[in-house]
C-alpha cells in the first residue's frame, strides 16, 4: 500500500507569509506525528495526534504554529507569518497505534524556505 | 528534561564492523528506537529496544542497558550503501525524543 504522503514536497514562501503543509498518513494509521528537521540538526517534535486530538502540543514552537487532523486521517500544519527561522524541512510520520513499540512511518517531508 | 548524546560523525571502512553508541537522559521511558536516514530522504526505522540486551536484525544489531542509559547500534560487514546519518530515539509517555544522529561514512 502507500506511504504516508506529504505537500508540497518544496515550498518558497515571504517572510510574513502563511503557509499550509499536509500530510496523509497511511490508512488505518491511528497516530500521527509532526516533527521539524533544520539543516544538521536532529528531529524536533511538534506535534502528536490520536485520531483527530492532539494530546501533545508541547513542541510547537509558538502560536504562529497550528495543526489539526480531519477524519482521522489528513493532517494540515500551518506557520503564520512565517519567519527566516521556519526554514527547515517538516516531517510528518504515522504509526498504526500509539502503544510505545509502535514504528513511526516517515513521509519524505516539505522543505520549507522562507526568504 | 531530556538529553540524547551520540556521536556526530564516524568513519569506517567497507567490510568492517561499526559501533554507534547513545546516552540518554529522560524523564520517562517506554523504548528506545534506531533509524537510519540517507541524506535528502525521511528515517527509516531499524530497531526497537525496550528490554535489556540485544537485539539482532540481519546485519544490524541493537543493544540496550537501562540501569546505564545506554544503547550502541552495530554494524556489522559495512556495504558504501550504509553511508547515512543514524538517529537515536527515546519514547517517553507519547512522543519520541531524537538525538541530532551520528553522520557515517564508509569508504572502499
Amino acid at each position: 500500500g502507500a506511504g504516508v504522503s506529504q505537500s508540497p514536497s518544496n515550498k518558497v514562501t515571504e517572510k510574513g507569509k502563511d503557509v499550509e503543509l499536509r500530510c496523509d498518513p497511511i490508512s488505518g494509521h491511528t497516530a500521527l506525528y509532526w516533527y521539524r528537521q533544520s539543516l544538521g540538526q536532529g528531529l524536533e517534535f511538534l506535534i502528536y495526534f490520536q485520531g483527530n486530538s492532539a494530546p501533545d502540543k508541547s513542541g510547537l514552537p509558538s502560536d504562529r504554529f497550528s495543526a489539526e487532523r480531519t477524519g482521522g486521517s489528513v493532517s494540515t500544519l500551518t506557520i503564520q507569518r512565517t519567519q527566516q527561522e521556519d526554514s527547515a524541512v517538516y516531517l510528518c510520520a504515522s504509526s498504526l497505534g500509539s502503544d510505545y513499540g509502535s514504528e513511526q512511518y516517515f513521509g519524505p517531508g516539505t522543505r520549507l524556505t522562507v526568504t | 528534561g531530556q538529553n540524547i548524546d551520540q556521536p556526530t560523525e564516524m568513519t569506517a571502512t567497507e567490510g568492517a564492523i561499526v559501533q554507534i553508541n547513545c546516552t540518554y537522559q529522560t524523564s520517562g521511558f517506554n523504548g528506545l528506537f534506531w533509524y537510519q536516514q540517507h541524506a535528502g530522504e525521511a528515517p527509516t526505522f531499524l530497531s526497537y529496544n525496550v528490554l535489556d540486551g540485544l537485539e539482532e536484525k540481519g546485519r544490524f544489531s541493537s543493544f540496550l542497558s537501562r540501569s546505564k542509559g545506554y544503547s550502541y547500534l552495530l554494524l556489522k560487514e559495512l556495504q558504501m550503501k550504509d553511508s547515512a546519518s543514524y538517529l537515536c530515539a527515546v519514547r517517553g509517555f507519547q512522543k519520541l525524543v531524537f538525538g541530532t544522529g551520528t553522520r557515517l561514512l564508509v569508504s572502499p
